[in-house]
């Protein structure tokens, strides 16, 4: 089935190590994004990559990174955790950047004690 | 700027019609978005609007308004399975996607 997967599904975290979340998609689509989602805020994008080989940063992106090494993966790594990075982590694709519906994967919820 | 608004929660009773209201100031704009998030899952894609005017999709429709910067989804008939948050998105002058805060919906019987 065509679609997003993330994982791990959800992750207990010591503050100070160091994490990486996967996100792969198989619609072949070329820009893909990590957001993160916290209770009474919007959805808040911290890097993105419009297409292999090229990231940006979105809103959010300080204690983060990602590569694009391909079209299908794009993960996000925590460096050195911290409390405050406890989330909810979506990761998205669209086929572009500019113009198309972006589609979510099913999150990766992450508490950082 | 990054300003966009929608009610925290709404209450409303199967069967009947709801409309979410959204309203957004910036200074480049390409596009509203509308997405459904039910608890402990992704967003999934409702709809989108770049010129003014009406959008209907089944029990769904959504509107917008460029110049007063606002938007409303509008939910028919509604059904119980309709109890989620709906999560109102501008496209920026830089393609990126300012999201409001989500307004969640309960559907009473």
């Amino acid at each position: 089935i065509a679609g997003i997967t993330q994982a791990p599904t959800s992750q207990i975290l010591a503050a100070g190590r160091r994490m990486t979340l996967r996100c792969t998609q198989d619609m072949r689509h070329n820009a893909m994004y990590w957001y993160r989602q916290d209770l009474g805020l919007g959805l808040r994008l911290i890097h993105y990559s419009n297409t292999a080989g090229t990231t940006g940063k979105g809103e959010v992106p300080d204690g983060y990174s990602v590569s694009r090494a391909n079209t299908d993966d794009f993960p996000l790594t925590l460096a050195s955790a911290v409390p405050s990075q406890t989330s909810v982590y979506f990761c998205a694709s669209s086929a572009d950047r500019e113009t198309d519906t972006q589609y979510f994967g099913p999150g990766t919820r992450l508490t950082v004690l | 700027g990054q300003n966009i608004d929608q009610p925290t929660e709404m209450t409303a009773t199967e069967g009947a019609i709801v409309q979410i209201n959204c309203t957004y100031q910036t200074s480049g704009f390409n596009g509203l978005f509308w997405y459904q998030q039910h608890a402990g899952e992704a967003p999934t894609f409702l709809s989108y609007n770049v010129l003014d005017g009406l959008e209907e999709k089944g029990r769904f429709s959504s509107f917008l308004s460029r110049s007063k910067g606002y938007s409303y989804l509008l939910l028919k008939e509604l059904q119980m399975k309709d109890s989620a948050s709906y999560l109102c998105a501008y496209m920026d002058s830089n393609y990126q996607l300012i999201w409001g805060a989500g307004t969640k919906l309960i559907i009473k019987p």
